[in-house]
């Protein structure tokens, strides 16, 4: 199976400061189709998860500009530009190249200072 | 409004069967994949397997293959996950989760139920 990594798992942040989220593939993401298929997901706590980036960079509808995501190949990372109360939560990557093997990162636990 | 609604949360014995279901509305059900997600007590998430309701075309991941059932009524707009033989390491919070229709070359779940827990324990 691909293995995500993600760094940090624990991430305490300044409210109003960059929070940034590693995400690593043991392979590369690219499919054949040329599109890399790398996504993420917030899970607020006591909430279900929710997608907040697809195909790397693409913010889903209401998302918040201050989440940005970048990357290629094997190596991407999340950034919110400010932080906010309401951004606490877990983060995770999540890899739709490989079918059927679609993984998920460990997550990365965002909390304020 | 485009949501997925789950079933209530289950306590169940081990060895006992149980069925889960999903209910989709807002959006046309059978022109979307509705998957299965398992979040264990503390821990990440794992995908298990998918159906589109249109036919009824069903894929699992490989480390749920064989553990579980996944089925759909189309008529009611309804997926369901299903245990034939519940076991304690069942014990986890299911998601249900709308995919598009394109599997090879994935976006994930953009629409997500709010979870069903079961509880499996002597």
């Amino acid at each position: 199976d691909v293995v995500m990594t993600q760094s940090p798992l624990s991430l305490p942040v300044t409210l109003g400061q960059p929070a940034s989220i590693s995400c690593r593939s043991s392979q590369s993401l690219v499919y054949s189709d040329g599109n890399t298929y790398l996504n993420w997901f917030q899970q607020r706590p006591g909430q279900s998860p929710r997608r907040l980036i697809y195909k790397v960079s693409n913010r889903d509808s209401g998302v918040p500009d201050r989440f940005s995501g970048s990357g290629s190949g094997t190596d991407f990372t999340l950034k919110i530009s400010r932080v906010e109360a309401e951004d606490v939560g877990v983060y995770y990557c999540m890899q739709g190249t490989h079918w059927p093997r679609w993984t998920f990162g460990q997550g990365t636990k965002v909390e304020i200072k | 409004e485009v949501q997925l609604v789950q079933s209530g949360a289950e306590v169940k014995k081990p060895g006992e069967s149980l069925k889960i279901s999903c209910k989709g509305s807002g959006y046309s059900f059978t022109s979307y994949w509705i998957g299965w997600v398992r979040q264990m007590p503390g821990k990440g998430l794992e995908w298990m397997g998918i159906i589109y309701p249109g036919d009824s075309d069903t894929r699992y991941s490989p480390s749920f293959q064989g553990q579980v059932t996944i089925s759909a009524d189309k008529s009611i707009s309804t997926a369901y996950l299903q245990w034939s033989s519940l076991k304690a390491s069942d014990t986890a919070m299911y998601y249900c989760a709308r995919h598009e229709p394109e599997l090879l070359g994935s976006v994930a779940f953009d629409i997500w139920g709010q979870g069903t827990m079961v509880t499996v324990s002597s």
